[in-house]
């Protein structure tokens, strides 16, 4: 079957304008998470949904990153005047419900801000 | 504030060596850790995961040895092969939670040599 995938694979953008990812989970999973990996480093945390509800945000570095996921299936992380500290690779990843499940993660997006 | 600290950074190994990657905690309340294996290119994948109630996991060439006291956990690749040559991660969760965020180490590059 599917895995989670991303798109696109890659983005290049200049400082000031605004992206946006899209994460398409695998078919059913309920728990959808948004990870930023910066070069040489783990992933580190964003945002979660459960279903369609945002229910931890915590890891979001400021106002100008949001996400959403509608329908509770497809995700759309946003990234309004985007800087070159965001620069990094952006990781989705969904499970079939939150704790002990296995998190599949996507591909990812390569984010690069000029 | 790192909350999970991975070593080594990077790791040599010949064939049919062990590798051993150490992980330390901080946050007690962490009670699942799991390890995930990241290839070029791909997304990391779940490895192999312990709870705090056992000392010693094993599926196959891969052992996690757990100290619940030192709050530390290694990871364990017997009879190391090149084709284990990827960037491994430890990880922690607080399972009552009710996202399941992964909280990663820094990773380690392990590269195994014919």
């Amino acid at each position: 079957g599917a895995g989670v995938s991303q798109s696109p694979r890659y983005k290049v953008t200049k400082r000031g304008q605004d992206v946006a990812l899209r994460c398409d989970p695998i078919s059913g999973h309920v728990s959808l998470y948004w990870y930023r990996q910066a070069l040489g480093q783990g992933p580190e945390f964003l945002t979660y949904f459960n279903y369609e509800a945002q229910q931890d945000k915590s890891g979001l570095p400021n106002d100008r990153f949001s996400a959403e996921r509608p329908e509770g299936s497809i995700s759309t992380l946003t990234i309004q005047r985007t800087e070159q500290r965001d620069s990094a690779m952006y990781r989705c990843a969904s499970s079939q419900r939150p704790g002990l499940n296995e998190q599949f993660f996507g591909p990812g997006t390569r984010l690069t801000v000029l | 504030q790192q909350q999970v600290k991975q070593s080594p950074q990077s790791l040599i190994v010949q064939k049919g060596g062990i590798s051993i990657i150490n992980c330390a905690y901080e946050n007690t309340a962490f009670d699942y850790f799991p390890w995930y294996q990241q290839f070029p290119g791909k997304g990391p994948a779940l490895l192999i995961a312990i709870r705090p109630d056992v000392s010693e996991k094993k599926e196959g060439r891969f052992t996690i040895s757990f100290n619940k006291s030192a709050k530390q956990f290694s990871l364990h690749i017997m009879d190391s092969q090149p084709g284990d040559s990827a960037t491994y991660f430890c990880a922690a969760i607080i399972v009552p939670s009710n996202t399941g965020k992964l909280i990663f180490g820094q990773g380690t590059t392990l590269q195994v040599k014919p």
